[in-house]
């Protein structure tokens, strides 16, 4: 199976910041990335699909890029609206894996 | 507007067996994989299993494969989750989401299974 690594487990920022967070894949998923925010007591929400493609209604702040192994997440001008926690998500292969999490607070 | 609304969750002992439902409309539901994810309480996304639009491929994760089951009934636009042989460990809550391409696009508000004595 396929483990999707993410870093930070969690993040402290400002409004207005710059925010990356990163996925590494265990071995190469091409561009089969995917990522999701999910806010306390809601189920999850596409943001980003095949590593940069980004979701219909998903503000522009929002973008990805990577391949291979390594892959990103980056919010331009964070806001208070994008605490919450998010995942990457691999679909190169079945089982499709998700990473362990990045938890978002507004400082 | 998609609508995926499971059902069918509760508390079962361990040993025991429980079967959710996903009801799905505003979409073409023959077209579309359809998947069911789980979070145990206070963790992360588990992807537990999905199901082609034809209803002829499935896929599992090892945990939960030869003890689950999934199906459709593509005449009431229905997936289910069969789920059997129950541990504490399968304690969750299970979401139902429409897969396009791989990524889950869409998601149900999920239904909250306890496996307890």
């Amino acid at each position: 199976d396929i483990q999707m690594t993410q870093s930070p487990s969690t993040l402290s920022a400002f409004v207005g910041d710059r925010v990356t967070i990163t996925c590494r894949a265990s071995q190469s998923i091409a561009t089969w990335v995917a990522w999701y925010q999910q806010r306390p007591g809601k189920a999850p929400q596409l943001l980003i699909y095949k590593t940069s493609g980004l979701e219909s209604g998903v503000p522009s702040r929002f973008s990805g890029s990577g391949s291979g192994t390594e892959f990103t997440l980056t919010i331009s001008s964070l806001q208070p609206d994008d605490s919450a926690t998010y995942y990457c998500q691999q679909y190169n292969s079945y089982p499709y894996t998700f990473g362990q999490g990045t938890k978002l607070e507004i400082k | 507007e998609v609508e995926l609304l499971e059902s069918g969750g509760g508390l079962v002992q361990p040993g025991g067996s429980l079967r959710l439902s996903c009801a799905a409309s505003g979409f073409t539901f023959t077209s579309y994989v359809m998947s069911w994810v789980r979070q145990a309480p206070g963790k992360g996304l588990e992807w537990v299993s999905g199901l082609s639009g034809n209803g002829e491929n499935t896929y599992y994760a090892d945990s939960v494969k030869s003890r689950f089951i999934i199906s459709r009934d593509n005449s009431k636009n229905t997936v289910y989750l069969q789920m059997r042989s129950l541990r504490p460990e399968d304690t969750a809550v299970y979401f139902c989401v429409k897969t396009g391409s791989g990524a889950m696009r869409n998601w149900g508000q999920g239904t909250l299974v306890t496996v307890s004595s």
